[in-house]
């Protein structure tokens, strides 16, 4: 699976979008974009995936450029509640192996 | 209500002993996965199972065992062998046979300290 890379951190004010940037550039034509979040002593929660075309849920927006080398998860009015460390994992379509943390984007939400 | 539940939540042992902590799942998924996690971490795998009655070791399975006999439960042992078990232990379960991406579903997790 292609590995990816995340800020450290990012602050975003109460009621304003946050934007979440992760890149991964050695991404294969298989490979899948999936965004997950781990809210303090919980088990991580899934967000959204996507493959090439951008993807909405009733949680965030998936936009991945053209390239398919980036992408950007959009939390569009970020609450307190979204303050988690938000974890960006590429992997083939189809695997059933395990899914491959890094150290993600603590996304603190100020009000 | 479909999901992940794992108990206790918090768990205290004494050096030593062994331990199984539970995970069952209501979701019909056939895959079922161990993680632990440290501290400021991230996930890393112990165990895993595709199906009933079979098992694969994940990157940091020494000290650990499983087992897998019914689809909705796959219990995790940790055994005195495991130099330093004193850690966040994540289950989680998904869907198999789904070409399109699968997403893997957590439970809470349970938070093991070992003294």
């Amino acid at each position: 699976d292609a590995k990816t890379t995340q800020p450290t951190s990012m602050d975003c004010a109460e009621g304003r979008a946050a934007n979440l940037p992760c890149n991964h550039s050695t991404i294969s034509g298989n490979e899948y974009v999936y965004w997950y979040r781990q809210i303090h002593s919980q088990g991580p929660q899934y967000i959204i995936h996507g493959l090439k075309n951008n993807e909405t849920n009733e949680m965030a927006s998936l936009i991945i450029t053209e390239d398919r080398k980036s992408s950007t998860l959009i939390l569009p009015h970020a609450t307190l509640r979204d303050t988690a460390v938000y974890y960006c994992i590429v992997r083939a379509g189809g695997s059933q192996g395990n899914l491959i943390f890094g150290k993600g984007t603590k996304l603190s939400v100020k009000p | 209500d479909g999901g992940i539940t794992q108990s206790p939540k918090y768990l205290f042992r004494k050096e030593g002993q062994n331990v199984t902590l539970s995970c069952e799942q209501n979701l019909n998924h056939d895959a079922m996965y161990w993680y632990r996690q440290d501290p400021g971490q991230g996930l890393r795998l112990i165990y895993y199972s595709q199906i009933v009655n079979d098992f694969q070791k994940g990157d940091i399975a020494e000290g650990y065992s499983v087992s897998r006999e019914k689809k909705e439960s796959f219990p995790l042992t940790v055994t005195s062998a495991q130099k330093n078990p004193t850690a966040f232990y994540l289950c989680a379960s998904q869907k198999v046979g789904f070409s399109r991406g699968a997403e893997q579903y957590f439970g809470p997790g349970t938070r093991l300290t070992v003294t």
